[in-house]
């Protein structure tokens, strides 16, 4: 277990619809990136977010979104929903822009019918 | 834009054999380089992590070498084990920070 946990574990909508996805990090971990898999693939960097700032950005529309709050627990917002964004969710947290080790949550799985 | 590349996508050995996975990166101005581990449904473990200025590390049966001027690098498994069955994904960095580039990676079934 790395300590870093992600609800819901499963979640499903339909087209159009929007959704949120939370992540809650390591204690003591400033930073978190989300990352997008889809069936089969590896993972995408979707954005991160560094002491509640967005620190660079992957090749994903500004439909998607997130915040990071005060205890840096994060949230991945996601607008009008296409059948291409079912996948797993992947957040990972560490500490501070220079530490190499970061921890990955168990993931939340979104289908969109 | 950095493009990464496992082959093969899946591998079944007996237990027992060593296991040989491939990553090629095709921009070699990398950070370092990850190897992590994925079971069905789950999220990342990381295995093994390199520097840029290294050429390996080892973590008791892994090893994984570097080799960023032809863009490669390699996770040996030893001794194969049925607990090894997962898939396997490599990752890069640009630049100190954690923003990864992935490989597709590589499904590893290890029968008994």
């Amino acid at each position: 277990e790395t300590g870093v946990t992600q609800s819901p574990t499963h979640l499903i909508k339909t087209r159009g619809q929007q959704v949120t996805l939370r992540c809650s990090s390591q204690s003591g971990h400033n930073t978190v990136s989300w990352y997008q898999q889809a069936l089969g693939q590896g993972p995408q960097f979707i954005f991160q977010y560094y002491r509640e700032e967005e620190n660079g950005r992957g090749n994903f529309p500004p439909r998607f979104s997130g915040l990071q709050f005060p205890n840096y627990s994060s949230e991945l917002n996601v607008n009008a929903l296409e059948l291409d964004d079912s996948a797993l969710y992947l957040c990972a947290s560490f500490f501070e822009l220079l530490t190499d080790t970061q921890y990955f949550g168990p993931g939340t799985r979104l289908t969109v019918l | 834009k950095q493009e990464v590349t496992q082959i093969p996508a899946a591998l079944s050995v007996p237990e027992g054999e060593n296991l040989v996975l491939n990553c090629s990166f095709t921009d070699s101005a990398i950070y370092n380089l990850q190897w992590f581990r994925q079971d069905p449904g789950k999220g990342l473990t990381s295995l093994l992590l390199i520097q840029s200025s290294q050429r390996e590390q080892t973590s008791g049966r892994l090893n994984a070498s570097l080799d960023k001027s032809s863009g490669r690098s390699t996770l040996y498994i030893a001794a194969s084990q049925p607990g090894d069955s997962a898939t396997y994904l490599c990752a890069v960095d640009k630049a100190a920070g954690n923003k990864l580039t992935f490989g597709g990676g590589t499904r590893v079934l290890v029968k008994p």
